[in-house]
Order: structure tokens, then C-alpha cells, then sequence
């Protein structure tokens, strides 16, 4: 299994839909998990972190199953704006911060 | 808001020639990072940094490459003999007490 894996996409989706992403991660004994996104060319910018409970950020919200080992991010009311990569990062070895290869988001008018 | 900042933006340099990718990380950070993406792929570690040393890197991180913290601001990344796989983005991050990490704007190496 990938450290951490995410579905590619492309998820093309209208403005307005609500999208789901997954995320599925191998080193159970992680502590730290969170979103990122990242524009075409750019940085990768803070998303969200992702908490036990779940916690949600406006139209954010994000959720982690320990004893699946995956992570969510649910989008509602999808803007043009949103239109990104968003990469699930997670907490590995030696706490080092891994990334997943990341989910394409479009969203289209 | 406090940013990572890096530069130079794009640096071309011939294979096997010595590039230093410098970065300043945000003021109150104490851990430092670099990653680097190649062009399509995903965000790999190379190495973090605390208190002057190394803490952890990747097997990307091979002798070729150092890292230093030569005054109290600037970080910086060297790669002492550029190969054609080294083209990438290279990205400098910090992180204070939360591990999530702030990236600066990256440095884009294209080794010819």
C-alpha cells in the first residue's frame, strides 16, 4: 500500500455540486493529517488541518476514520475558485509530513 | 501574514554545475523543510532541519545535496553537481508549534 493515496480525478463538476474526496493512508500510527491545495505552478497553501472529530471550515468540512485509515474532504456549494489540485498530507515516519499525489479538481460554469 | 520567502524564482544551470537555493523561512519558526515536485508528479521530502542539524531526509537526499543555516534568517539548500533529474520545483517550508507546514513560492531548476 502507498503511504498515502489519493484518486487522481479529474472530478469536473458544475458550480454549486457538492464533491467528495478520499484519502487512504498506511502508517496507522499517525497523528497529524490535513488538506492542502494547490494551484497550477503555485506552492501548496494550508487547506485545513483534519481533527478527530471532524471540523469543517465554511464550505469545508473534513473527517478522519482511524480504523479505516482514511480521510475526507467534503466541498459544498463549489465555486469556479476551487478549481485546484487538493492534496491529502499525512504525518509519517520520523514526523515527517507525506504527501499524496493529489485530486484534480475542476469546476465548471 | 508571515511568508516564507525564496529565491531566485527560476534558476537554469548546466549539468554539473553547483546551484544554492535560498530561503527565509517565517521569523519564530524553528523547523525548516525542503521538498521538491517534478513537474507532474507529486510533493517529495528531501530534508528538515532543526536546531543546525539535520533531523530527517529521504534517499533523494544523497551527497549531492546539503543544507545550512549560515546566519539567523536565511536557509538554504545546495546541490553540488546538477544532474538532468534534478529539474523540479524546489520548495522551502517552516513550521512553528503546529507541524502543518507553510510553504514559500518555490524555485523552479531546469538543469540543461
Amino acid at each position: 500500500r502507498k503511504e498515502v493515496e489519493q484518486d487522481p480525478g479529474p472530478f469536473n463538476v458544475p458550480e454549486g455540486a457538492t464533491v467528495a474526496f478520499n484519502c487512504t493512508y498506511s502508517n496507522s500510527a499517525s497523528q497529524s493529517f490535513f488538506w492542502y491545495r494547490q494551484d497550477c505552478r503555485k506552492e501548496p497553501k494550508l487547506l485545513m488541518s483534519v481533527y478527530s472529530s471532524g471540523n469543517e471550515d465554511g464550505r469545508f468540512t473534513a473527517q478522519l476514520n482511524r480504523a479505516s485509515q482514511y480521510i475526507s474532504l467534503l466541498i459544498r456549494d463549489s465555486k469556479l475558485s476551487d478549481s485546484a489540485t487538493y492534496l491529502c498530507v499525512v504525518e509519517g515516519a520520523g514526523n515527517m509530513l507525506t504527501f499524496g499525489g493529489g485530486t484534480r479538481l475542476m469546476v465548471k460554469p | 501574514e508571515p511568508e516564507v520567502t525564496q529565491t531566485p524564482s527560476h534558476q537554469v544551470t548546466q549539468m554539473g554545475q553547483e546551484v544554492i537555493l535560498r530561503c527565509v523561512p517565517i521569523s519564530n519558526h524553528l523547523y525548516f523543510y525542503w521538498y521538491r515536485q517534478i513537474l507532474g508528479q507529486k510533493v517529495e521530502f528531501l530534508v528538515s532541519f532543526y536546531n543546525n542539524e539535520i533531523s530527517e531526509k529521504s534517499e533523494i537526499f544523497d551527497d549531492q545535496f546539503s543544507v545550512e543555516r549560515p546566519d539567523g534568517s536565511n536557509f538554504t539548500l545546495k546541490i553540488r553537481s546538477t544532474k538532468l533529474e534534478d529539474s523540479a520545483m524546489y520548495f522551502c517550508a517552516s513550521s512553528g508549534v503546529s507541524v502543518a507546514l507553510h510553504f514559500g513560492n518555490g524555485t523552479r531548476l531546469t538543469v540543461t
